[in-house]
C-alpha cells in the first residue's frame, strides 16, 4: 500500500480564482491519477498524471481547466482554474504501486466555491 | 462507453442482518474489479479486488464478493453486519486497456441501525 496525504483538506474560494493541490505519497509509484466527486454524486477521473509529460485528460476535462503537473515519481498537482460553483467538489489524489492494479486514494481535498 | 451500476442507493440493515450489494458493469472483456468503502470523515480504502482465478474474493472485515461473468456482476455481501459497517460502499472496475483507470458506480449508502 501507499500513504498518500493531499494539500490542502479543504478551501473556500471565490469564483474567478484558481487553486493549486498537491498530492504526496511516502513511496515511488507507478500511476497516480486525480479524481473527482462532486456532491452526491460517484468518483469520475479527470486524468492521469503522467511523470514528466503532459497529463492525459478523460473526456470532457481539458488541460486550461485543470492543468497537473508531475515532477516526479511521488508528487503532483492539480490546479482548478477560473472556478465557477460547478467545481465545488472533492478532489482526491490516487495512486498505482509497482505492477499491482491495486489503486489508493487520498484523503481527499473538499473545495467550496463561492 | 463502459459503465458500472449500483442498484441500490441507499440501505438500512439491523445489526446482524445479511448484507448484498449489487454491481453490474457493462464491457465484453477482461475486468478488474474492486470494491471501496468510505466511512464517514475517512477516505476511501480498498476493501476487496478480484483479478483473476477463483471467483469468490475475500475482502477485510469478514466481507467477500463474487464474479459472475455471465451476469457482468460483482455482488458484495456480508453474512452479518455491524453497527461499524455503517458507510458508503463504492464498486469500480478496470477495463482491459484502460491503463488502471477505474470506473466506479454510484455508490451505496449503507446505514446499520442498532
Amino acid at each position: 500500500s501507499a500513504v498518500i496525504s493531499q494539500k490542502p483538506s479543504r478551501d473556500i474560494c471565490q469564483r474567478g480564482t484558481s487553486l493549486t493541490i498537491q498530492c504526496q505519497v511516502d513511496s515511488q509509484v507507478t500511476m497516480m491519477f486525480w479524481y473527482r466527486q462532486q456532491p452526491g454524486q460517484s468518483l469520475t477521473l479527470i486524468a492521469t498524471a503522467n511523470q514528466g509529460s503532459e497529463a492525459t485528460y478523460e473526456s470532457g476535462f481539458v488541460i486550461d481547466k485543470f492543468p497537473i503537473s508531475r515532477p516526479n515519481l511521488t508528487f503532483s498537482t492539480l490546479t482548478v482554474s477560473n472556478m465557477s460553483p460547478e467545481d465545488s467538489s472533492i478532489y482526491l489524489c490516487s495512486v498505482v504501486t509497482g505492477q499491482s492494479h491495486e489503486q489508493y486514494f487520498g484523503p481527499g481535498t473538499r473545495l467550496t466555491v463561492t | 462507453a463502459q459503465s458500472v451500476s449500483q442498484h441500490n442507493h441507499h440501505v438500512i440493515l439491523s445489526e446482524a442482518a445479511s448484507l448484498e450489494l449489487g454491481c453490474n458493469y457493462s464491457y465484453g472483456g477482461t475486468v478488474n474489479l474492486f470494491w471501496y468503502v468510505q466511512y464517514p470523515g475517512q477516505h476511501l480504502q480498498l476493501l476487496l479486488k478480484y483479478f483473476s482465478g477463483d471467483p469468490l474474493v475475500k475482502g477485510i472485515k469478514g466481507f467477500e464478493a463474487e464474479f459472475i461473468k455471465s451476469k457482468f456482476s460483482f455482488n458484495l455481501r456480508k453474512p452479518s453486519v455491524q453497527w461499524s459497517d455503517t458507510a458508503e460502499y463504492f464498486c469500480a472496475v478496470g477495463f482491459t486497456g484502460g491503463g488502471n483507470k477505474l470506473t466506479f458506480g454510484t455508490g451505496t449508502q449503507l446505514k446499520v441501525e442498532l
